[in-house]
């Protein structure tokens, strides 16, 4: 089974510009969250989606968003970049069965210049 | 709201040797999971052990166990005969058993297993 898959790897924007990440889930996955990663604040849930709803949501001002699609693929927003917002950004998938574990993709690596 | 904590930033120990990873975390839910990750340089989180709050077996996965003390809310991770290969950052995480997927991070432990 292919596991999750982020694009793209890295990714260099400037600030009050916008990017879009993707995240593909493992197949048969219908939740996908996704977690910010600095040194300084450490891993922070930003949001999971499930069946195409979210069903979550960390406590990120509103320029982050994101979205499934049926397929179960998701996208993540970030409008109006600031420095603040470079980070390695990661997704995980899991089948939302009780217990079952988060399976995490290699992130994309954020940096706002 | 949960909080894990992780009071070991660094660790370091010579191949072959045991060392056991800290972490103790603050809930007032009954019914949630715990769980050690390990993320190498490659970037990609990779999950090592997991623990069900209500089961007081602690979990063990060959080379790694774990030390569950629920009435303490404390959930150590002990690595027997580590390998060069274990080298890498180890985060702490609690899930809720409410449906929602959503992991609660400690700030890390970072491991080198020396040769």
């Amino acid at each position: 089974k292919a596991g999750v898959t982020q694009t793209p790897r890295y990714l260099i924007k400037t600030r009050g510009q916008q990017v879009t990440l993707s995240c593909s889930p493992i197949s048969g996955h219908r939740s996908v969250s996704w977690y910010q990663q600095t040194p300084g604040q450490g891993l922070q849930f930003l949001f999971e989606y499930f069946s195409e709803t979210q069903r979550n949501k960390g406590n990120f001002p509103g320029r982050f968003s994101g979205r499934q699609f049926s397929n179960s693929r998701s996208e993540m927003n970030v409008s109006t970049l600031e420095l603040g917002d470079s980070a390695l950004y990661l997704c995980a998938s899991s089948s939302a069965v009780a217990n079952s574990p988060l399976h995490f993709g290699n992130g994309t690596r954020l940096t706002v210049t | 709201a949960q909080t894990v904590t992780q009071s070991q930033p660094e660790m370091s120990v010579q191949e072959a040797e045991t060392v056991t990873l800290s972490c103790t975390y603050d809930t007032s839910e009954n019914n949630y999971y715990l769980f050690w990750y390990k993320q190498p340089p490659s970037r990609q989180m990779i999950l090592v052990i997991r623990q069900e709050a209500y089961k007081q077996q602690n979990a063990t996965e060959n080379r790694f166990s774990v030390n569950f003390q629920k009435a303490a809310k404390s959930f150590s991770l002990k690595i027997s005969d580590s390998q060069l290969g274990d080298t890498a950052m180890y985060f702490c995480a609690f899930m809720v058993d409410r449906g929602a997927q959503k992991l609660v991070f400690g700030q890390g432990t970072r491991l080198t297993i020396n040769p």
